[in-house]
């Protein structure tokens, strides 16, 4: 079956850092690709998506691309911000059907 | 434009209780999804909702069930309730998955079974 595998955390940096998230995905298909984030206590947040093949999501100064051919879609930011601190997913669906999540990462940021 | 929300907030129940947690989509938005977050088990999916049908379920057993109205909005009931069943459960939604493939969160309702 499908899945999504990303790298584990925690993932420690200071601010204004250059941050980078690994993802991968197993797909039968032609998924679309997400990342989500989740601040404390909250539900979580759609921060980008693609949904083709070299398709670039963006958002925030986040940035992600959809690599077919190494089946892969890792999250990057060029500087990263104490408020940036949060738990990032990264996520597939086929045609609109259910989400399949990796395991998360957390991402803390220190000034 | 208002979001995905949810209620209650939070909901501490004993063992064997029954749970009954309510969702409403974002304005237009037709399809429905739950998910569990346990901890130390990630994001897994519950049920799909879809014009008040249900699309699709994930790997739980029978005693989680829901329903969707037809103004779109949901519930999810969980019977005899297990310790095991703690978790964070989220709502999402989206519009009829012809036309977008992108769900949009609630803030979740957290339940504590003791």
């Amino acid at each position: 079956g499908d899945s999504v595998t990303q790298m584990e955390g925690p993932v420690t940096l200071s601010e204004e850092a250059f941050l980078t998230i690994n993802c991968t995905y197993t797909a039968t298909g032609y998924p679309s690709l997400f990342w989500y984030v989740q601040y404390p206590g909250e539900g979580l947040q759609l921060l980008l998506k693609a949904t083709k093949a070299d398709d670039k999501g963006s958002n925030k100064g986040f940035e992600a691309t959809y690599r077919k051919e190494t089946t892969s879609f890792h999250l990057e930011k060029g500087s990263v911000q104490v408020s940036d601190s949060a738990v990032y997913f990264c996520a597939l669906s086929e045609r609109g059907t259910a989400l399949i999540f990796g395991k998360g990462t957390t991402l803390s940021v220190s000034s | 434009e208002a979001g995905v929300t949810q209620s209650p907030t939070h909901l501490i129940k004993t063992r064997g209780q029954q749970a009954t947690l309510r969702c409403s989509p974002i304005s237009g938005h037709t399809s429905v999804y739950w998910y569990q977050q346990a901890l130390g088990l990630g994001l897994q999916f519950l049920l799909w909702y879809d014009e008040g049908e249900e699309r699709n379920r994930g790997n739980f057993p029978p005693r989680f069930s829901g329903r969707q109205f037809p103004n779109y909005s949901s519930e999810l009931n969980v019977n005899a309730l297990e310790l095991e069943d703690s978790a964070l459960y989220l709502c999402a939604s989206s519009l009829s998955q012809a036309y977008s493939y992108e769900q949009y969160f609630g803030p979740g309702t957290r339940l504590t079974v003791t």
